[in-house]
């Protein structure tokens, strides 16, 4: 069993839909998640950084952590064509020292 | 604020052959990272680099590649030689400090025929 595992997709979702990512994991020391989007050819930039347990919302994004199913969502409202990218997720147990996941691919239709 | 520069963006070379990877961080970042992210996959640590030392080489692979960061600033990452799964796109992130936020350059894409 992989470490980090996420759904690689290809996702695709029309305008305006609301957007479900997901990522479990195997490390239950994990308690620092982070979601990254990385447009073709670009580096990974950082969306949301949690800790622990619970929920964050920045826009139209909101991080979810279930520590006790070990699952971690990322969840896009209202998307648009420029949220086509891949999402990564990445955790770690001591803030530093990150495990990122394969990435899901997301199409966003006009 | 200029990001993370990283150069070439592309280099195509034959296996066994050696090749240099440059990078610079953002002006007064003290930490600096290297990725390796094969085809369909997450970014895989490296090395990490705080100011000219070395915090965790742990993932590299120290039989071909290697890597410095001479007076704390800019860095390479060599391989020496290259071999067919080297294949990937090598990623230089930099950080304020040990543990902040990581802004990640545009990535060298490596091919190794």
């Amino acid at each position: 069993q992989k470490e980090v595992e996420q759904d690689p997709g290809p996702l695709s979702v029309p305008e305006g839909a609301i957007v479900s990512l997901n990522c479990t994991y195997s490390n239950s020391a994990f308690q620092y998640f982070m979601w990254y989007r990385q447009y073709s050819r670009k580096g990974p930039e950082l969306l949301m950084y949690t800790y622990s347990s619970g929920n964050k919302e920045d826009g139209r994004f909101t991080a979810q952590v279930d520590k006790s199913s070990k699952y971690i969502s990322l969840f896009i409202r209202d998307s648009q064509p420029s949220d086509s990218a891949t999402y990564l997720c990445a955790m770690s147990n001591d803030g530093q020292n990150f495990v990122f996941g394969p990435g899901t691919r997301l199409s966003v239709l006009p | 604020e200029a990001g993370v520069a990283q150069s070439p963006r592309y280099k195509i070379i034959e296996k066994r052959q050696s090749v240099a990877f440059w990078c610079n961080p953002i002006s007064g970042h003290a930490t600096l990272y290297w990725y390796q992210q094969i085809l369909g996959q997450g970014p895989k640590l490296l090395i990490q680099f705080q100011n000219n030392g070395v915090v965790d080489d742990s993932q590299l692979p120290k039989d071909r590649f290697s890597a410095e960061r001479l007076k704390g600033v800019d860095s390479t990452l060599k391989i020496q030689p290259a071999k067919l799964e080297d294949s990937a796109v090598y990623l230089c992130a930099s950080s304020l400090a040990f543990g902040d936020e990581q802004f990640f350059g545009p990535g060298t894409r490596l091919t190794v025929l």
